[in-house]
């Protein structure tokens, strides 16, 4: 069964204290992996989509990268703009067209 | 460019109480979902359509029912809502099926089952 876990639950970070998210995925066949944010109140909204392990994809303050079993995203000098939820997925060969979310980390960034 | 369009915001129900929640994209994608989201657990899928004319249960789909009524409109139903079913209700819609493609959401709809 296809699995997605993300860590920390929450992370509180410094403007400017650049950090890492990770997500540790257990899937039969990887497709495609997704980093989505999302804000209070809100719907996810996509970031990227990471295909084959050494891949990465840059945008503003955010990095993405992929092994053969977990994405990172990569927080540099954050700020508090980027404080939000940030929800990993994944599709396998074998999941069809479902995609499956882990639980999110929830990052708040303080002045 | 509304993009993923679901109504209503807010619901509160009764017990036993039936309602629809209803979804419109318009980017002419083919795939249309809806997932279910609780704290500590992330995202559930409820059910989906691959294309206009399909639909399948997700990992979710007791209690719910669902009606594609064209390319654009994909409706869920709770036919006798219970207080498990309460949750913040997500719609999305990706450009086709079998394609890896992102899923583009609507802002969804926080159900309250009293």
């Amino acid at each position: 069964e296809d699995q997605v876990t993300q860590s920390p639950e929450a992370l509180r970070l410094q403007e400017g204290e650049s950090s890492s998210l990770n997500c540790s995925y257990t899937v039969s066949g990887l497709r495609g992996l997704f980093w989505y944010r999302q804000d209070p109140g809100k719907g996810p909204e996509f970031l990227f989509t990471l295909y084959s392990a050494g891949e990465e994809k840059e945008k503003e303050r955010l990095k993405a990268t992929l092994t053969k079993k977990e994405s990172f995203l990569h927080i540099t000098a954050p700020k508090p703009e980027d404080s939000a939820t940030y929800l990993c997925a994944v599709q396998s060969h074998t999941g069809g067209f479902k995609t499956i979310f882990g639980a999110g980390t929830r990052l708040f960034v303080k002045a | 460019n509304a993009g993923v369009t679901q109504t209503p915001k807010f619901q509160v129900l009764k017990t036993g109480q039936s309602m629809t929640l209803q979804c419109a994209q318009d980017m002419n994608h083919n795939s249309m979902y809806w997932y279910r989201q609780d704290p500590g657990m992330g995202l559930r899928l409820i059910y989906y359509s691959a294309s206009e004319g399909t639909t399948d249960k997700g990992e979710v789909p007791n209690g719910y029912n669902v009606s594609r009524l064209n390319k654009r409109e994909f409706s869920l139903r709770l036919e006798s809502a219970a207080p498990s079913q309460t949750s913040v209700y997500f719609c999305a819609s990706s450009e086709r099926a079998g394609a890896i493609s992102p899923l583009h959401f609507g802002n969804g709809t926080r159900l309250t089952v009293t």
